[in-house]
């Protein structure tokens, strides 16, 4: 069935990089997606990354597609403490019902320690 | 900007109560959403809606009921509350084209 998977917690220290990884089990999903949760608040898209890509960059963001083994990872560098959130990893399978539904991992709480 | 809001941020009800979680959006987006959030389980999808009228089961539906009468409005209702729903409950919207679901700040439930 479909599954995301993702470590629950990760700590960093400022200025360092994180990188917060995550498997997933449908090869048939076109998008890729992370999204970040801050304290109180909803989910916010933060990135996404199309199915034929293997890298996208943009800014302190890096997100690495490995579609053979299924695997995606968010590398944030230089990581500050208002990057202190849930991030959730999720991806969104072709179905019979258009491929709209989203399945989103359990997330991973990043604490960044200053 | 685009935004979703929902009806309440804190709700506290009793067992049996019947509740109506509100959410709208202002964006013209076909796809509605209703999760709900757990400590160590993530999202997990209640119902979604397609269309106006048109509803769909999700994840974990028991317990739940919705309705989508106009396209910008999509109602989450727990016909007799349980302590078991006390969860975060989050809406979201989207267009079709590439799924990026928009969320609303969430609804905190209690059931006592």
């Amino acid at each position: 069935g479909e599954d995301v998977e993702q470590s629950l917690f990760l700590s960093v220290r400022e200025g360092d990089s994180s990188v917060i990884n995550c498997t997933y089990t449908d090869s048939s999903s076109t998008y890729l997606y992370w999204y970040k949760q801050e304290p109180g608040a909803g989910l916010q898209l933060l990135t996404y990354i199309f199915s034929n890509m293997d890298m996208k960059q943009d800014q302190r963001l890096t997100v690495l597609l490995n579609k053979k083994d299924k695997h995606l990872s968010l590398r944030i560098a230089d990581t500050q403490t208002g990057d202190s959130a849930i991030y959730f990893c999720a991806e969104s399978p072709k179905g019979n019902t258009g491929g709209f539904k989203t399945i989103f991992g359990a997330g991973t709480r990043l604490f960044v320690k200053a | 900007d685009v935004k979703v809001t929902q009806s309440s941020r804190y709700l506290v009800k009793r067992t049996g109560e019947k509740v109506f979680l509100e959410c709208v959006q202002d964006m013209d987006h076909e796809n509605m959403f209703w999760y709900r959030q757990d400590p160590g389980l993530g999202l997990r999808l209640i119902y979604f809606s397609y269309d106006v009228k048109m509803k769909e089961k999700g994840d974990i539906p028991e317990g739940y009921s919705v309705s989508r009468e106009k396209k910008e409005r999509f109602s989450l209702i727990l016909e007799s509350a349980s302590t078991n729903q006390t969860s975060m409950y989050l809406c979201a919207s989207s267009l079709t084209r590439n799924n990026e679901q928009f969320f609303g700040p969430g609804t905190r439930l209690t059931v006592l």
